[in-house]
């Protein structure tokens, strides 16, 4: 069935360095991509989402990507600080009511 | 302003006991979501409700059933809990129709189930 996947399981970064999550996904379908952020004994937090029609979307130290042609999403973390490290799960909008896929996750680990 | 609230944090049930997770949420929301979290499998979506009045399975039903008993409030029955179900719930909710998937969780029942 279509799914979402991350190609690493965990990612170590030094603090301060950039940091980059990549995730695959299958459903071409889907409407938005979003990623999540999940510290630990609490459910997941909105980072940011984009639209399948861009490309490139820029938030606060975060920039995601989408490239639909080898359907690849990816997060980009500037200047990574210790708060960062958390599990980040990339999602799918693919149902008219927001029928939300979420991949496995990626443990960032940051070292100070 | 608490966002989504779920009941109890913690569980232990013997096989074949019931019980209901609650959630509610104070943000007027029209959509509603419960999700189990296991290890290495993300977030798999159990039920959901789009708006008042209406339920529809997700991805993983099988076990549980749901009442949205009011636009605040949506909870989760197991009526005779498994091994199985031992896992992290987690309700949500968002604005509903023509949102971008951005969903607003609660912090998590952890239930376990001997």
């Amino acid at each position: 069935g279509e799914s979402v996947g991350l190609h690493l399981p965990t990612l170590s970064v030094q603090e301060g360095d950039n940091s980059i999550i990549n995730c695959a996904y299958s459903n071409s379908a889907s409407d938005y991509f979003i990623w999540y952020k999940q510290e630990s004994g609490k459910g997941p937090q909105f980072i940011i989402d984009i639209r399948s029609n861009m490309d490139k979307r820029q938030g606060q130290r975060v920039t995601v990507l989408l490239n639909k042609t080898v359907k690849h999403l990816s997060l980009q973390i500037a200047a990574t600080q210790p708060g960062d490290s958390a599990v980040y799960f990339c999602a799918e909008n693919s149902g008219g009511y927001q029928k939300v896929t979420f991949g496995i996750g990626t443990k960032l680990q940051v070292i100070p | 302003n608490a966002g989504v609230t779920q009941t109890p944090k913690f569980q232990v049930l013997k096989t074949g006991q019931s019980m209901t997770l609650q959630c509610a949420q104070d943000m007027n929301h029209n959509s509603m979501y419960w999700y189990r979290q296991d290890p290495g499998m993300g977030l798999r979506l159990i039920y959901y409700s789009a708006s008042e009045g209406t339920t529809d399975k997700g991805e993983v039903p099988n076990g549980y059933n749901v009442s949205r008993l009011n636009k605040r409030e949506f909870s989760l029955r197991l009526e005779s809990a498994a091994p199985s179900q031992t896992s992290v719930y987690f309700c949500a909710s968002n604005k509903g129709p023509m949102n971008t998937g951005e969903l607003f969780f609660g912090e998590g029942s952890r239930l376990t189930v001997l």
